[in-house]
């Protein structure tokens, strides 16, 4: 079957980095999504890895091993208002979206 | 408009009842989608559009239905609502179905409760 998986929280401080991973299987493969969701709102897009490596992208990056089935969103100098769930999702052998259930990310002063 | 909306906004529907939910793009997009979010669960999705005129099942189509007459828009009609129907209700859009980056942008959202 397709999984994803995505811790359910982490909290970490305002001024911190954080780093949020996930684990994917599908069947195929054709890139991971990084996307933000404040609370009550959309979900906005962040990122896309189809290439093993790091993309940098301001205070964000994220990073895909395809070989391991495994990306991360690392949070530079955090603040207030990156308190937010992050969803991971990956794109299928159809370029179908499977989906993560989102961890939630809270920051404290 | 710009981007994508939905109507309504919050809806509190008697179970039994038929639901349309509506949803408007105005950037063109050729792919379409309608995706259910609960709580603890990722986002699943219920249909797809690839094109105007086309649309496919989801992970959970049953008790949904969509049309897709045009570019702009991608109703999702709910024919005889359920309880478990209760979710909050994502459309988005993408530019091209079948690529890789396929960035999708999401509408507001739709709330709907049914009793």
């Amino acid at each position: 079957g397709q999984n994803i998986d995505q811790p359910t929280e982490m909290t970490a401080t305002e001024g911190a980095i954080v780093q949020i991973n996930c684990t994917y299987q599908t069947s195929g493969f054709n890139g991971l999504f990084w996307y933000q969701q404040h609370a009550g709102e959309a979900p906005t897009f962040l990122s896309y890895n189809v290439l093993d490596g790091l993309e940098e992208k301001g205070r964000f990056s994220s990073f895909l091993s395809r070989s391991k089935g495994y990306s991360y969103l690392l949070l530079k100098e955090l603040q207030m208002k990156d308190s937010a769930s992050y969803l991971c999702a990956a794109s299928d052998s159809n370029y179908q979206l499977i989906w993560g259930a989102g961890t939630k990310l809270i920051i404290k002063p | 408009i710009a981007g994508i909306t939905q109507a309504p906004t919050s809806q509190i529907l008697a179970a039994g009842r038929r639901m349309t939910l509506r949803c408007t793009q105005d950037m063109r997009h050729n792919a379409m989608y309608w995706y259910r979010q609960d709580l603890g669960l990722g986002l699943r999705l219920i249909h797809y559009s690839n094109t105007a005129g086309t649309t496919g099942k989801g992970e959970v189509p049953d008790g949904y239905s969509v049309s897709r007459a045009n570019t702009d828009d991608f109703p999702l009609t709910l024919a005889s609502a359920v309880p478990s129907q209760t979710s909050v209700y994502f459309c988005a859009s993408s530019g091209l179905a079948g690529a890789g980056y396929n960035e999708q942008f999401f509408g507001p959202g739709t709330r709907l409760t049914v009793l």
